[in-house]
Formats: C-alpha cells, structure tokens, sequence
C-alpha cells in the first residue's frame, strides 16, 4: 500500500528558476516528513525535514512548505542550479528514527 | 560520506543462490535499516535493528533474513535468490531512539545486486 505519493515524476528546470516537487499522504500518524536528495551511485542524503507543527521550514534555497489538513507537503528550490540535478525523495515516518516510507521520487533537471 | 559502510559495492550472482550483505554503522549509531531500491518498487524498508534487536520489520521475503551483531554491523542474507531481487540494497542507520532530537537517518551508498 502506497502511502505517500510524489509528483512529478521528473521535471526539467532552466537555471535560475524554481523547483516545486510535491507529496500527500494518507496516514495521519506521520509525524516526522523529511525530504533526500539523492545523486546517481550515492545513497539518499537527508536534505531538509519538517514537523506538522509548524508549516514551513526553510534551509537555504531549500524549503519545506506543510499542509496539515489536505495531509500534503511540498519541496521548492529556488534559484535552482544544474548542479541541483538529482532524484528527490519525500518521506514520512511516525517519529525521526522510524522506518520512512518514502514517495516514488523525482527525477529533477537544471538546465544550465 | 555519510559515515555508513556497505559491502560488496556490486554483486553478480545466479538464481537460486545465496548472497549476504555487510554493513557497518556509523560509529555511534545503534539502529540500522535496510531498504530495497528497484526501479518499479522504488525504496522500500525491509527491516530495521536496534542494538541487536529487531525493532521493525517492512516488506522483506521470508527468503531474506537480517541480523544485527554486538558490533553493531548487520547483515542482510538473500537466498533462494530469483531475477526479481535484483536492485539496490541500502543500508541505514540513525542513533535509534524514535523522535529524539537529531535521530537523522543516514544511507550508505549501497549494493548492486544482479541475479543472472
């Protein structure tokens, strides 16, 4: 049972511009909603997490905006740069160190 | 470098055999998971330890089995191995209490395995 779901499936953004990747889940005992970056032959590198109780985190260019009731999450990269180029995974778990449940991934490019 | 080392890198093996993967936590860590990355499945957890203990248990076959030794480093055993095991397996680990403050989870970089 799939129980995050992640669009889009890949997405091509020029240099400059803004990256939005984003996630629904169904399960309301996901606590903990972290996002990995991950580049090909690497493993997943957490990139940035958030909390339900607050509804936006912002790390750098990264952040994490949180919709509590429509149970959604979304990833914007502003000034997105080619070397931003990766597989981006949503995730959710019921606490930081639980098992994650991660969405299906997107393939992001940044054209240079 | 997350500090997580997996061994093999890559892994050519024929069905019906068995394979085993090792990984070493980062130093301190006591939880470690493994997940299965396929290109259909996605990253799908198959278990997790907690300082020897298993501590939760996801998708795994009954062919595959894990353990977790007083080390801390686990391994993950795949018999019976079938085309469809072929992914990338990675190992995780975390300092392991549930929601306590820093308990990131931190992948190795993984193992390719091919079943010919």
């Amino acid at each position: 049972q799939q129980q995050v779901k992640q669009s889009p499936q890949s997405l091509i953004v020029q240099k400059g511009g803004i990256s939005i990747i984003n996630c629904a889940y169904e399960n309301t005992a996901f606590d903990y909603f972290p996002w990995y970056q991950q580049f090909p032959g690497k493993g997943p590198a957490l990139l940035i997490a958030i909390r339900p109780d607050v509804s936006e985190k912002k790390e750098g260019r990264f952040t994490i905006s949180f919709n509590k009731s429509a149970k959604q999450f979304s990833l914007h990269i502003m000034d997105s740069q080619p070397g931003d180029s990766a597989t981006y995974f949503c995730a959710a778990s019921k606490a930081s160190g639980s098992r994650l449940t991660f969405g299906e991934g997107t393939q992001l490019t940044v054209n240079p | 470098d997350s500090g997580v080392t997996q061994t093999p890198k890559h892994l050519i093996t024929a069905t019906g055999q068995r394979v085993t993967l090792r990984c070493s936590p980062r130093s301190g860590d006591l939880s470690v998971y493994w997940y299965q990355q396929s290109l259909d499945q996605g990253l799908q957890f198959l278990i997790q330890y907690y300082n020897g203990e298993e501590r939760a248990k996801g998708n795994i076959l009954e062919r595959f089995s894990a353990q977790q030794f007083p080390d801390l480093h686990s391994e993950l055993n795949l018999s019976s191995l079938e085309l469809g095991d072929s992914a990338l397996y990675f190992c995780a680990s975390s300092v392991g209490v549930a929601g306590a403050m820093g308990n990131t989870i931190y992948f190795g970089e993984g193992s390719w395995l091919t079943v010919v």
